[in-house]
């Protein structure tokens, strides 16, 4: 079957960086998505990757591995707005969309 | 900027009651999807659409059906609501290949609550 696991919750402290992990298992492969959502928000796009190698958005970076079926995202110099869950999102290669259950990031002072 | 937006934010309503959830985006996109999404499940896909009075089954599409009669609107219909049909609905639209996607974009959300 197919499936994505993420860890359900961290905890890391204001300015420092976290790194959240996600593997995958789909039929094929068209690319992985990182959404951030705030508490009774909806989710909103951070980040797309379908090749190898890490792409970098200011503070935040995505990295991908193909070969091992693995992702993470990464905060740098954490704020406190960046208190959320993140999902990762896997698409197959018939373009279904495989869901993750999200982290949530809690920021401490 | 991308908008999608939905009907309404809060909605309450009694099982057996007919429901129907809205969602307009005016990105001229060619996808929309509806999700449900509980506390520790994630998302999870209800229907999607590619075209005009196109559909396809999500996931979970017991209980629910779906409209698109214009390319901007999606609806999502509960013929008869559940108590376990209680959740945040969240309606999202793409462009890209039939059934492929490029970003989703969300609406805002609607917490039906049905007692």
């Amino acid at each position: 079957g197919q499936n994505i696991d993420q860890p359900t919750e961290m905890t890391a402290t204001e300015g420092a960086i976290v790194q959240i992990n996600c593997t995958y298992q789909t039929s094929g492969f068209n690319g992985l998505f990182w959404y951030q959502q705030h508490a009774g928000e909806a989710p909103t796009f951070l980040s797309y990757n379908v090749l190898d190698g890490l792409e970098e958005k200011g503070r935040f970076s995505s990295f991908l591995s193909r070969s091992k079926g693995y992702s993470y995202l990464l905060l740098k110099e954490l704020q406190m707005k960046d208190s959320a869950s993140y999902l990762c999102l896997a698409m197959d290669s018939n373009y279904q969309l495989i869901w993750g259950a999200g982290t949530k990031l809690i920021i401490k002072p | 900027d991308v908008k999608v937006t939905q009907s309404s934010r809060y909605l309450v309503k009694r099982t057996g009651e007919k429901v129907f959830l809205e969602c307009v985006q005016d990105m001229d996109h060619e996808n929309m999807f509806w999700y449900r999404q509980d506390p520790g499940l994630g998302l999870r896909l209800i229907y999607f659409s590619y075209d005009v009075k196109m559909k396809e089954k999500g996931d979970i599409p017991e209980g629910y059906s779906v409209s698109r009669e214009k390319k901007e609107r999606f609806s999502l219909i509960l013929e008869s609501a559940s108590t376990n049909q209680t959740s945040m609905y969240l309606c999202a639209s793409s462009s890209g290949p039939a059934g492929g996607q490029h970003t989703q974009y969300f609406g805002p959300g609607t917490r039906l609550t049905v007692l």
